[in-house]
């Protein structure tokens, strides 16, 4: 059964860093490009990064560019995020989820609350 | 970068009515397109992908059509268990910058 468990969101104040992990288990993790999603209180889906098999190409969403590093451990079968100086609009839960196209696994998320 | 736009916004229908969303692509995507359904507190779950094709395990009411800009999930015979919100998401481009529409949440009338 594939399983994907995020992990590391909370409370952070604006300007500061999160990282969020993405344990992967069940499938052959260094196969599929990865992603992660978000979703504010409230509002839709927003794509928000993904990343190659190897690691070797990541992609971004416009308001992430340069605070944000997608990267991930095929090792340890893991994804993470990066966040650096993060503001009140990256409050969202977020998700990670399997492949880079269509998204056909997802975990259950992990809420980030940026806030002073 | 893509846009995609979902129709109604809100879609009240009885049970074991049929319901018919809409998705539309700012520009031709192809077939690379899936929808997923959520629910509340819960995360997203793949129902369609390649415009038409059932993710596993997903029952034979959920049918998904359309190429190029104009999309459409249909549900026959709603059952309780499908109220929820709807998703689009376009895979087509390159480089791979994803998109979603805003929702369809589908609500019993």
């Amino acid at each position: 059964e594939v399983q994907l468990v995020e992990s590391g969101g909370g409370l952070v104040q604006p300007g500061g860093s999160l990282r969020l992990s993405c344990a992967a288990s069940g499938f052959t993790f260094s196969n599929y490009w990865m992603t992660w999603v978000r979703q504010a209180p409230g509002k839709g889906l927003e794509w928000v990064a993904n990343i190659k098999q190897d690691g070797s190409e990541k992609y971004y969403v416009d308001s992430v560019k340069g605070r944000f590093t997608i990267s991930r451990d095929n090792a340890k079968n893991s994804l993470y995020l990066q966040m650096n100086s993060l503001r009140a609009e990256d409050t969202a839960v977020y998700y990670c989820a399997s492949r880079g196209g269509n998204l056909d696994n997802w975990g259950q998320g992990t809420l980030v609350t940026v806030s002073s | 970068e893509i846009v995609m736009t979902q129709s109604p916004a809100t879609l009240s229908v009885s049970l074991g009515e049929r319901a018919t969303l809409s998705c539309r692509a700012s520009q031709s995507v192809s077939s690379n397109l899936a929808w997923y359904q959520q629910k509340p507190g819960q995360a997203p779950r793949l129902l369609i992908y390649g415009a038409s094709t059932r993710a596993t395990g997903i029952p034979a009411r959920f049918s998904g059509s359309g190429s190029g800009t104009e999309f459409t999930l249909t549900i026959s015979s709603l059952q309780s268990e499908d109220f929820a919100v709807y998703y689009c998401q376009q895979y087509n481009n390159w480089p791979p910058l994803r998109t979603f529409g805003q929702g369809t949440k589908l609500e019993i009338k």
